[in-house]
């Protein structure tokens, strides 16, 4: 049972370029989120997928776009790179939870995570 | 504005004691909270989960207990091995996950 496979694990790139990390979920998985982990940082939520449309968003600037495809994969793109994008990309996969208890969250299973530098 | 807070940046514990890991919330609308372990060079691996209408869960080794009142969630780990030293972040929410910034737990042999 493959697990949530992204790529490229590590990448640089220069002020101003663009970027776009993949990621695959984990079998059986139809929810894509996507967090950024800045240095001596928590993972923070960029924004979920779900049925090929972003059904949430956190507090990142429109640079910061995604995608998802009808096999349940997802991109994300970020234009206009500055230096403090660079951070470890972590994607997560889940079940949507359409119905059941209240208080119960779908666990979301992680990849590796993309290295981005920017410099 | 941290809504999660993990106090302790990191922990040394020797083997076969207890390791508590330690979490603070201050949101009461956070319905679900999950331990991860990561190590260097991998992504977070779930470990165990709570929803707030429990206050305890319990797996092998890891148990996490939630105080609704104090908001306030730990997980034990017993007994500590040298695997497990990680770096454990407590998350919290439902769609999406806030995370802490994690406490680093260095099992000592």
């Amino acid at each position: 049972d493959a697990g949530v496979t992204q790529s490229p694990t590590h990448l640089i790139k220069t002020r101003g370029q663009q970027v776009t990390l993949r990621c695959s979920p984990k079998s059986g998985h139809d929810t894509v989120s996507w967090y950024q982990q800045a240095l001596g940082q928590g993972p923070q939520f960029i924004f979920q997928y779900y049925e090929e449309e972003e059904r949430q968003r956190g507090n990142f600037p429109d640079r910061f776009s995604g995608h998802q495809f009808p096999n349940y994969s997802s991109e994300l793109n970020v234009n206009a790179l500055l230096l403090g994008d660079s951070a470890l990309y972590l994607c997560a996969s889940s079940l949507a939870r359409l119905a059941g208890p209240p208080g119960m969250l779908e666990t979301q299973y992680f990849g590796p995570g993309t290295r981005l530098l920017v410099l | 504005d941290q809504q999660v807070k993990q106090n302790s940046p990191s922990l040394s514990v020797q083997e076969g004691r207890i390791s508590i890991l330690n979490c603070d919330y201050t949101n009461s609308m956070f319905d679900y909270f999950l331990w991860y372990k990561k190590y260097p060079a991998e992504g977070p691996t779930f470990l165990i989960s709570i929803s707030s209408i429990k206050d305890k869960n319990e797996d092998g080794r890891f148990t996490v207990f939630l105080n609704k009142s104090a908001k306030h969630l730990s997980l034990h780990i017993v007994p500590s091995q040298p695997g497990d030293s990680a770096v454990y972040f407590c998350a919290a929410g439902n769609t999406p996950l806030v995370f802490g910034k994690g406490t680093r737990l260095s099992v000592i042999a």
